[in-house]
């Protein structure tokens, strides 16, 4: 079956540059969630999008931005990078039209800010 | 906020029935219990949830407790793959838009 997909798998960035992540949910999904994982650390929060619209918002910081397609890919971009931006994202998707669904995670994307 | 405790890790023998326990005494009349589950940096793993009855699935059973204010997921017989961080997730699942908010996990380790 098919899995949520992430690109790339690892990114190396300097300071202050930008970063695009890349997430293509389990088709016929409509809702796409981005989480933070710093090392050591659970799972954060950042953003969700449901239908193109975003529709919940975490401790996601002013420098970062995303956005959900008309096909429901979503775009996490990352502008003016810091060493402490250095984590595991990771993108889950799921349906709201299935009751009380659970959300799948991709493999994430290893950034290294550097 | 998270809205779980777990224990920081547990132990089990491999081919034994783990249990692992989750506190979350605030839980509302609809929300409901996730459990997943982290392998070592691969991304987050969906194990079984509930909302008051008891619930069972090819990974494992969740015992949730009349008064939902605690729950155990109980995985049959573990073997050295389900080494892992488990997460007890409480949530508000109308239609898939509530985010799940990870607390600290429990961190199983199963030995040989």
């Amino acid at each position: 079956a098919a899995g949520v997909i992430q690109s790339p798998r690892h990114l190396i960035k300097e300071k202050r540059e930008t970063a695009t992540l890349k997430c293509y949910p389990i088709p016929r999904h409509d809702t796409v969630y981005w989480y933070q994982q710093g090392p050591g650390q659970d799972p954060q929060f950042l953003i969700s999008f449901y239908e193109k619209m975003q529709s919940d918002k975490g401790s996601i910081p002013d420098r970062f931005s995303a956005q959900q397609f008309s096909d429901y890919h979503s775009e996490l971009n990352m502008s003016s990078l810091e060493l402490g931006d250095s984590a595991l994202y990771f993108c889950a998707s799921s349906s709201r039209q299935v009751a009380n669904p659970e959300a799948f995670f991709g493999q994430g994307t290893r950034l290294t800010v550097v | 906020d998270a809205k779980t405790t777990q224990p920081t890790s547990m132990d089990c023998a491999e081919g034994r029935a783990a249990n692992l326990p989750c506190n979350h005494s605030t839980i509302s009349g609809n929300e409901y219990v996730y459990w997943y589950r982290q392998i070592h940096s691969q991304g987050p793993q969906y194990i079984i949830h509930g909302l008051k009855n008891n619930e069972t699935n090819e990974m494992a059973s969740l015992i949730i407790t009349e008064d939902r204010k605690s729950s155990t997921l109980i995985l049959p017989h573990a073997t050295l793959r389900d080494t892992a961080v488990y997460y007890c997730i409480v949530t508000l699942t109308q239609g898939g838009s509530e985010k799940l908010v990870f607390g600290k996990g429990t961190k199983l380790t199963v030995n040989p």
